[in-house]
């Protein structure tokens, strides 16, 4: 039972380029979300899923584009990578019960953009 | 809209000090309340709980009391550990909406030996 996992771990992009990032997760749950994560202001949502082939926007959507073909997998995609999208992507999956909604998140990505 | 505010750190502690980190939060309704810890290098994961006023979430010997009246949700330990040296997040959602979860900036803690 692997959890929640996140590919790749680390990405340097020079501005322009374009990415995706993977979210894996083997715990059957309905919920997904992406985050980043940056200094002093915690974390907000990008996107997130309440289903397959469900998305919706999150706080801040902008840049990025996301898919949830697979219950399992969660898509962050970067068309055209800006510096400002440095940060530390974080995806998360849940499975809201009797109100609470524990999110399990998995170990990050580290994106650079240059 | 939904927000949480927490105490800025870092926190620096001596092993065995008392812990308070203060958390609060502006809402409608009554949303369930959150404590997540991140360890260096890792993701976060959910330290305890709260779900309706009055409530105490605790687990690994931290606590927080759901506090309807004053809007907070401020966790405590009674004796860190240097292994308690991590950044804390106060976190709120509700049960609408995609479950949307708004957390705080975070507070790095430090535990010295």
């Amino acid at each position: 039972n692997a959890g929640v996992t996140q590919t790749p771990k680390f990405r340097v992009l020079k501005t322009g380029q374009s990415m995706t990032l993977l979210c894996a997760q083997d715990m059957n749950h309905e919920y997904m979300y992406w985050y980043r994560q940056d200094p002093g202001m915690g974390l907000r949502l990008i996107h997130y899923s309440v289903g397959e082939g469900t998305t919706a926007k999150g706080e801040v959507p902008d840049g990025y584009n996301v898919s949830r073909l697979k219950k399992q997998n969660f898509l962050l995609g970067l068309e055209s990578a800006a510096p400002s999208q440095t940060s530390v992507y974080f995806c998360a999956s849940s499975s809201p019960s009797g109100g609470i909604n524990e999110q399990f998140f998995g170990p990050g990505t580290r994106l650079t953009v240059l | 809209g939904d927000s949480v505010t927490q105490m800025e750190g870092p926190v620096t502690l001596s092993e065995e000090a008392f812990l308070t980190i203060n958390c609060t939060y502006t809402a409608t309704g009554y949303p369930s309340l959150f404590w997540y810890v991140q360890y260096p290098g890792e993701g976060l994961q959910l330290l305890l709980k709260a779900t309706k006023a009055d409530d105490k979430g605790s687990n690994k010997g931290f606590e927080a009391t759901y506090r309807k009246e004053t809007t907070s949700f401020h966790l405590e330990k009674g004796s860190v550990q240097v292994s308690d040296s991590a950044v804390y997040f106060c976190a709120l959602t509700h049960d609408t909406g995609g479950f949307k979860t708004i957390f705080g900036a975070g507070t790095r803690l430090f535990v010295k030996a």
